[in-house]
């Protein structure tokens, strides 16, 4: 079974461009979470899908990131415009529905200078 | 906030058991404790969970105290690669609840 997949796999940016970063759950997985993960600390929920719909999103800095996950499937993160402190990873999990456990992928590694 | 304390750092020798911590002195009745471990420039993988009976798997067995106040990840034998930051979490198997991080204990495994 293939897991989530996410891309780019590196990024460095200047302070003030905009980015974005691409989620493939695995495949029928009804639920979708992008977590912000700075260096020393563990995984901060961004925002939380299920299937198109958004479940929580109260985390997120909503002046600057966006996200959306249409049809239900592949979904993108973005940030417009960036910070020196949004430098961080980016990790994308997906799980069967809201109870079960969730699978991640290798997350995403932005560097703004 | 993270409802778990777990201790910042562990070492353990290769090929002895690995004895992971996690206080959770405020549980519900219906919150479940799960394990992840992730590996450097990793994104984090499940391990086990269980509610209140102890659990085992081909990775890991998960102790839960009778209170359910605390519990332990066990692995039985620790090799290099299980070098890890491990994260305990609580959480309710209801819709729309997430996974809330704390910063996790990092096992270093020593050859």
């Amino acid at each position: 079974e293939a897991g989530v997949a996410q891309s780019p796999r590196y990024k460095i940016i200047e302070k003030r461009q905009s980015v974005a970063f691409w989620c493939n759950p695995i495949s029928g997985h009804a639920t979708l979470y992008w977590y912000q993960q700075i260096l020393g600390q563990g995984p901060k929920l961004l925002i939380q899908f299920q299937n198109n719909g958004v479940v929580d999103d109260s985390q997120l800095p909503k002046d600057r990131f966006s996200a959306e996950r249409l049809k239900g499937v592949d979904s993108t993160l973005k940030i417009q415009p960036a910070k020196l402190e949004d430098s961080a990873v980016y990790l994308c999990a997906s799980s069967l529905g809201g109870s079960t456990e969730a699978f991640f992928g290798q997350g995403t590694r932005l560097t703004v200078v | 906030d993270a409802k778990t304390t777990q201790p910042t750092s562990m070492d353990c020798a290769e090929g002895r058991a690995a004895n992971l911590p996690c206080n959770h002195s405020t549980i519900s009745g219906n919150e479940y404790v799960y394990w992840y471990r992730q590996i450097h420039s990793q994104g984090p993988q499940y391990i086990i969970h269980g509610l209140k009976n102890n659990e085992t798997n081909e990775m890991a067995s998960l102790i839960i105290t009778e209170d359910r106040k605390s519990s332990t990840l066990i692995l039985p034998h620790a090799t290099l690669r299980d070098t890890a930051v491990y994260y305990c979490i609580v959480r309710v198997l209801l819709y729309g609840q997430n996974f809330v991080f704390g910063p996790g204990t990092r096992l270093s495994v020593l050859p």
